[in-house]
């Protein structure tokens, strides 16, 4: 069973709206959350990456958001561009290894429309 | 853009033939990873090396070997290919030293199909 759940599956927005992506996890012990952006052929990117002690982290018009308590994160796109038609992964990385584990979502097919 | 480089980005080939998907980077980094992604799954480690000389198998059994002779360069080989192996083959790379904060620069990817 995946330990990172990501919803929605896929979301179409219109330019220039916002929107929010979920992810939950089980990931224990935790060490830190990455969300990643996947343009269609590429590799993914980070966007922004949350400990432990950390709960709203902003890159430009990307803001992450975690409740470690309740094990999940959130993405806020706000005024969104065409560009950001992508695949947005949730990343969780676990302390409990020497190789610091990552687990994946499915990521959420993000479409923007003109 | 993270400086990891993958060859091919397409490839089409045949069952049984050998193929191998080359991926180099010039960050210096001592961890290297290959996942592989189908369409709409999360992405799975299948191999990953903690420096030179150093291969190790992932959470994703799969058929294919890796090598690394040389710190920038982590080749993927298949030696006998099959339909089953038709997949997103995703390169990844990090600096070694332990902390939350590194992060796994990836690479575009080389898309497999074996007819």
């Amino acid at each position: 069973k995946n330990q990172v759940e990501q919803s929605p599956q896929s979301l179409i927005i219109l330019e220039g709206k916002n929107c929010t992506l979920q992810c939950n996890y089980t990931v224990s012990p935790f060490s830190n959350l990455r969300w990643y952006k996947q343009d269609t052929g590429r590799g993914p990117v980070s966007l922004t990456i949350m400990t432990f002690s950390e709960n709203t982290k902003s890159n430009g018009r990307y803001t992450a958001t975690l409740d470690a308590d309740t094990k999940q994160s959130s993405l806020h796109i706000t005024a969104s561009q065409l560009s950001d038609s992508a695949s947005y992964i949730c990343v969780v990385k676990d302390r409990g290894s020497t190789l610091g584990r990552l687990y994946f979502g499915r990521g959420t097919q993000l479409t923007v429309w003109p | 853009e993270a400086d990891i480089y993958q060859t091919p980005r397409y490839l089409v080939i045949g069952t049984g033939k050998k193929i191998t998907l080359e991926c180099s980077q010039t960050m210096g980094h001592d961890k290297m990873y290959w996942y592989q992604q189908d369409p709409g799954m999360e992405l799975h480690l299948i191999h990953y090396s903690y420096g030179v000389n150093s291969t190790e198998k992932g959470d994703l059994s799969s058929e294919s070997t890796v090598s690394r002779i040389r710190t920038e360069h982590f080749p993927l080989t298949l030696e006998s290919a099959r339909p089953s192996h038709t997949s997103q083959y995703l390169c990844a790379s990090s600096v070694a030293l332990a902390t939350s904060y590194n992060e796994q620069f990836f690479g575009p990817g080389t898309r497999l199909t074996v007819l």
